[in-house]
């Protein structure tokens, strides 16, 4: 129940095309669903992060789409560029106590020039 | 601003040899402290985290220990090395009105040959 499933493993995408990442939970309890970056060799940096209350955010050309029904929440990345190539992460977490976040397996992504 | 400090950034230490890995965090104060290892190609696994000076948890058995002897410091440490403890890991925090979004410092690349 507290697993957080990531997919695809591995994503390819042409420049200018969209970058879809989905995540899947299982813990209703669940209240804080943030999508980390990381490059290689580097700490992850937070990317963009929602609330349950909002079936969807958007920050530039990233959009998160929530789905609390179905207990899913996935990442777009619109005009995708090269330089967006790296490793994405989601997570949840609850917004009490320890705050400690499950993340997803991580999702690696390549943009071609 | 708050800025995370985690050294060294990279370690090859003998099976069996002792470790210390130190991470401090500034312009916070009482953050939550968090350790995670990073297996290649991995996802990331919580190791210990820390709601205080002193109060260490444990997320799963293993040859590591950590301990907080100060507010902003956060080490991670182990009294004999194993090949399995290779990784990279990396230490977060988070605080204050927002305490469920965690920063990551650059991580600590370790191999342990």
């Amino acid at each position: 129940q507290q697993q957080v499933k990531q997919s695809p493993q591995s994503l390819i995408v042409q420049k200018g095309g969209i970058s879809i990442i989905n995540c899947a939970y299982e813990n209703t309890a669940f209240d804080y669903f943030p999508w980390y970056q990381q490059f290689p060799g580097k700490g992850p940096a937070l990317l963009i992060a929602i609330r349950p209350d909002v079936s969807e955010k958007k920050e530039g050309r990233f959009t998160i789409s929530f789905n609390k029904s179905a207990k899913q929440f996935s990442l777009h990345i619109m005009d995708s560029q090269p330089g967006d190539s790296a490793t994405y992460f989601c997570a949840a977490s609850r917004g009490s106590g320890t705050y400690k976040y499950i993340f997803g397996t991580g999702t690696r992504l390549k943009v071609l020039a | 601003s708050q800025t995370i400090h985690q050294w060294p950034a990279t370690l090859v230490q003998p099976v069996g040899s002792p470790l210390s890995l130190e991470c401090t965090v500034e312009g916070t104060s009482n953050p939550n402290l968090y350790w995670y290892r990073q297996a290649a190609g991995r996802g990331l696994q919580l190791l210990f985290y820390s709601v205080g000076i002193g109060q260490i948890s444990s997320e799963v058995p293993q040859n590591l220990s950590a301990s907080r002897p100060q507010d902003r410091q956060f080490i991670l440490s182990s009294k004999k090395l194993l090949l399995s403890d290779s990784g990279f890991y990396l230490c977060a925090w988070s605080a204050g009105e927002v305490k469920n979004i965690q920063y990551f410092g650059a991580g600590t690349r370790l191999s342990v040959l």
